[in-house]
């Protein structure tokens, strides 16, 4: 049972695309982290939100809470974006991590 | 910009040895987290610790798992008797509020032979 699906699974884009990663989740929720794993495997929180929408640079998340569902967004993407996004969800005191989706940006 | 550290990098160990894994938080953090992620599976999170005790503990931290505040700065996991199954990246986190923007260390990549 997975509290947290991501989608797609795998993701290539060409350099300049409009990504949109999906997080649809079944657990109760107090707060959606936004993760970007890099190549080499550090983990770099994006956003946590609870509500609504965040922008950051050319990232905006937006969370559905009635519909239990998250984006992610990048415009303009380019090469340096390539990584593994992860969303994880906060349900009370455990942490529900999704299995990530693997982003691919060619130049 | 304040990070979180963690030492070793790397960590090889023989089966039924204990281990401690390291993590130096930001410093004014008061929450602080660890998380395992075997190669190629998804994130997990193990504990919560907050004010010299656990706050929150997942069902893989069973009692082979133990975390400390031993001073101001270092925050540590210990495994007691590793299992093969305990290879894995271990990932310490902080924030300043409980469940807030985490910020994550590099990782100890564990290798149980």
């Amino acid at each position: 049972k997975n509290e947290v699906e991501q989608s797609p699974q795998n993701l290539t884009a060409q350099e300049g695309e409009f990504i949109t990663i999906n997080c649809s989740y079944s657990v109760g929720i107090s707060a959606l982290h936004w993760l970007q794993q890099h190549p080499g495997g550090g983990i770099v929180s994006l956003f946590m939100l609870s509500s609504g929408k965040k922008k950051h640079g050319r990232l905006i998340a937006t969370i559905n809470i009635q519909e239990k569902h998250s984006s992610l967004h990048i415009t303009a993407s380019h090469p340096r974006d390539s990584a593994v996004y992860i969303c994880a969800v906060l349900d009370g005191n455990q942490f529900y991590f999704g299995t990530g989706t693997s982003l691919t940006v060619i130049p | 910009e304040p990070e979180v550290t963690q030492t070793p990098s790397h960590q090889v160990t023989q089966m039924g040895q204990e281990v401690i894994l390291r993590c130096v938080p930001i410093s004014n953090h008061l929450y602080f987290y660890w998380y395992r992620q075997i190669l190629g599976q998804k994130v997990e999170f193990l504990v919560s610790f907050y004010n010299n005790e656990i706050s929150e503990k997942s069902e893989i931290f069973d009692d082979q798992f133990s975390v400390e505040r031993p001073d101001g700065s270092n925050f540590t996991l210990k495994i007691r008797s590793t299992k093969l199954e305990d290879s894995a990246m271990y990932f310490c986190a902080s924030s300043e509020r409980f469940w807030a923007e985490q910020f994550f260390g590099p990782g100890t990549r564990l290798t149980v032979l």
